[in-house]
């Protein structure tokens, strides 16, 4: 059964700070990984996603890279802004799932300005 | 992109009444979509998955007779919570995929979730 794990489970840094956000899940047979980003009450906006044959992938400030043979996926927010506070969500398809989603306990965000 | 939308936002109900929340998605046909529910400062816990025109498959510890799943089209969801109880305050998010090529996983596409409050 796979299981996703995020860490660390919060974390807060002065503005300008870039971020780094850990994913790592056990079972590296997967379709994809997922970056969502939750505001607090909000449903999920989806950031970034991985297919199994990639690497990586870019959109703006952020950066994900996927290691499937090591099970870890790495969220990078460059030069952070008081608005990119918000819970952060990674969430894993598994071939052995189907098409369900896996997701990390997430990691929760404040960015002091 | 890929649109799905939930009615109602918020809902508020006496203890003992039953809920019916709607999942659309509004630019694509889903053949599958995902029921989710969310306690306050925990991550997403996948429901059930329902594919259009067939019975639902519930998550283990899901009761199925409390959550009831419809997927009578290929743009329309909808769980019922019955006979609802403070416990089953929480908020339900649904999700929504369509078949992809070969040896890709399906994306699903979220909706903006509906937060339930039994009293």
């Amino acid at each position: 059964k796979q299981e996703v794990t995020q860490i660390p489970a919060a974390l807060s840094v002065p503005e300008g700070e870039n971020l780094v956000l850990n994913c790592s899940f056990t079972d590296s047979a997967i379709y994809n990984l997922q970056w969502f980003r939750q505001d607090p009450g909000k449903g999920l906006t989806s950031l970034l996603l991985i297919q199994s044959s990639q690497r990586e992938q870019t959109s703006g400030r952020l950066n994900a890279s996927l290691d499937k043979s090591s099970g870890r996926s790495t969220l990078y927010i460059a030069a952070s802004q008081p608005g990119d506070s918000a819970t952060y969500l990674c969430a894993v398809g598994s071939k052995a799932a189907g098409n369900k989603l896996t997701f990390g306990g997430g990691t929760r965000v404040l960015v002091k300005p | 992109g890929a649109v799905v939308s939930q009615h109602p936002s918020r809902v508020i109900c006496k203890s003992g009444t039953s809920v019916k929340i709607e999942c659309r998605s509004l630019d694509f046909q889903a053949t599958t979509m995902f029921w989710y529910r969310q306690f306050p400062k925990q991550s997403l816990m996948l429901m059930a998955t329902s594919n259009e025109g067939s019975k639902a498959t519930y998550e283990q510890g899901v009761e199925k007779d409390k959550f009831l799943i419809n997927h009578a089209s290929l743009t329309l969801s909808t769980l019922t919570v019955t006979s609802a109880h403070p416990e089953d305050s929480s908020f339900y998010i649904c999700s929504a995929s369509f078949p992809s090529r070969a040896g890709v996983g399906e994306t699903q596409y979220f909706g903006p979730g509906t937060r339930l409050l039994v009293l």
